[in-house]
C-alpha cells in the first residue's frame, strides 16, 4: 500500500531534551515536505526537499532541523524542543512536478513539550 | 503573497441537509485541491481541479473551480455523519510551486 508513515504517533517530552520524527514514503517521491497544524492558525510549512540532498526552508523553520540522506526518508529533528513547538505534525510527499495535483500525507505525529 | 480564504470557517448541519463551502482568492492559481481530514489523521485528497470552470463529482460531492481560476466550491449533497471533518482547500500557483493551504471549514453533520 502507497502510503507516508510517521513514527511515533505521540509523544510527550521535557523543553531541550532532542528529539527526532520519523518520515519514510514508499512510493518514490521526490519531494517531501514537514508541517505543523495549529488551531486557528492551519498548515504551516516548516522545511520541505526536492530531492537527496536538496533541503529547504519554508514558513516556519526555526528551531527544527531536516536531513535528506536516502529518498524514502525525511527525519524531522528538533534540537532542544520548548513549549511553543507543541503541535500536531505531518510529513507530506509527492513526485516532483505533481505537487500540482496533490500531497500524499502521513498520520500525524502530536508533540507535547512540557 | 497568495492566500486561500475558506468560508465558513465552522458548519454544524442535520443529516440529509445540503451545504456549500467555499474557498476564495485573489490569485489565480493552476490547480486547486480539496482535501478531507479527520480527528487524529492526516489530510487525505479528495480531488484536483485544474480547469477554470472544471466540475467533478465524488459520489455526494461535487467540487467546482471558478471561471477565473480564483475560487472553488464543494457542495454535499444530503450530508451524512460520515462526512464529518475539516476540509482544506490548497492551491498551486504553478507547475513547479509549492501549494498554499487555506485554514479549513470544520464541519459537523448531526445524525
Amino acid at each position: 500500500e502507497a502510503q507516508v508513515t510517521q513514527n511515533p504517533r505521540y509523544l510527550i517530552t521535557v523543553t531541550g531534551k532532542k528529539l527526532t520524527v520519523t518520515c519514510s514514503q514508499n512510493m518514490n517521491h521526490e519531494y517531501m515536505s514537514w508541517y505543523r497544524q495549529d488551531p486557528g492558525l492551519g498548515l504551516r510549512q516548516i522545511y520541505y526537499s526536492m530531492n537527496v540532498e536538496v533541503t529547504d526552508k519554508g514558513d516556519v523553520p526555526e528551531g527544527y532541523k531536516v536531513s535528506r540522506k536516502e529518498k524514502r526518508n525525511f527525519p524531522l529533528i528538533l534540537e532542544s524542543p520548548s513549549p511553543n513547538q507543541t503541535s500536531l505534525y505531518f510529513c507530506a510527499s509527492s513526485h516532483l512536478g505533481d505537487s500540482y495535483y496533490g500531497y500524499t500525507f502521513g498520520s500525524g505525529t502530536r508533540l507535547t513539550v512540557v | 503573497t497568495q492566500l486561500l480564504e475558506q468560508s465558513p470557517q465552522f458548519l454544524s448541519i442535520q443529516e440529509g441537509e445540503n451545504l456549500t463551502v467555499y474557498c476564495n482568492s485573489s490569485s489565480v492559481f493552476s490547480s486547486l485541491q480539496w482535501y478531507r481530514q479527520e480527528p487524529g489523521e492526516g489530510p487525505v485528497l479528495l480531488v484536483t481541479v485544474v480547469t477554470g470552470g472544471e466540475v467533478k463529482k465524488l459520489k455526494r460531492l461535487t467540487f467546482q473551480f471558478g471561471d477565473a481560476r480564483k475560487d472553488s466550491s464543494l457542495h454535499i449533497t444530503a450530508a451524512q455523519p460520515g462526512d464529518t471533518g475539516l476540509y482544506l482547500c490548497a492551491g498551486a500557483g504553478n507547475r513547479d510551486d509549492k501549494i498554499i493551504f487555506g485554514k479549513g471549514t470544520r464541519l459537523h453533520i448531526l445524525p
